[in-house]
């Protein structure tokens, strides 16, 4: 099992531009989450989904969109890039049955 | 709301214990996790408490007083591989994480 896989590694963006941030289970897993990390800070939830056709906005939603067609994909899209949305993101998924969350490898972003 | 607090830095000396302290102010109160994420890297899961007590795994044990609204983690045997962040999260709802601002540990010899 490969896990939870993320790209790119990095990406840097000009303010306005948009981008999708690529994430991928292979562990058949329901629940899948966006967080972003700053700077000696905790992660904070973007967006989560509890199933394919389900998601639902966390606690920094805005700027971000998302969408679950299939149980593996959980793309992360930026609509137009700001400076503020400079920061490290990570992926993550668990199963409905357990609280163990499993990270991706994380997207560092940089808009200038 | 959700706040979930940590202290910033911890230092300790190789070969002994440290004990990162988490107090939490949540609704709907379902349990409390713990990840380790190395510099660079992804966090990764430690332990869960959905009950009081303590929980062992390995070096690493976490405690839960939900009545103190209150846990901990201890890492005993340090090791300099142990220097990480540490952080405590709670489920927030049902489905996803809510995290504190994480514990930087730092192990020397």
């Amino acid at each position: 099992n490969a896990g939870v896989t993320q790209t790119p590694k990095f990406q840097v963006l000009k303010t306005g531009q948009s981008m999708t941030l690529q994430c991928a289970q292979d562990m058949n897993h329901e629940y899948m989450s966006w967080y972003r990390q700053d700077p000696g800070m905790g992660l904070r939830l973007i967006h989560y989904s509890v199933g394919a056709g389900i998601t639902d906005q966390g606690e920094v939603p805005n700027g971000y969109n998302v969408s679950r067609s299939t149980t593996e994909d959980f793309p992360l899209r930026l609509l137009s890039a700001a400076p503020s949305q400079t920061s490290v993101y990570f992926c993550a998924s668990r199963s409905g049955l357990q609280e163990t969350q499993y990270f991706g490898p994380g997207t560092r972003l940089l808009v200038l | 709301g959700q706040s979930l607090e940590q202290p910033s830095e911890v230092t300790a000396v190789e070969g002994a214990i440290v004990q990162i302290n988490c107090t939490y102010q949540t609704s709907g109160f379902y349990g409390l996790s713990w990840y380790q994420q190395h510099d660079g890297g992804a966090p990764t899961f430690l332990s869960y408490n959905a009950l009081d007590g303590l929980e062992e795994t390995g070096r690493f044990s976490s405690f839960l007083s939900r009545s103190d609204s209150y846990g901990y983690l201890l890492l005993q045997e340090l090791q300099m591989k142990d220097s990480a962040s540490y952080f405590c999260a709670a489920p927030s709802g049902a489905n996803n994480l809510f995290f504190g601002t994480g514990t930087r540990l730092t192990v020397i010899p």
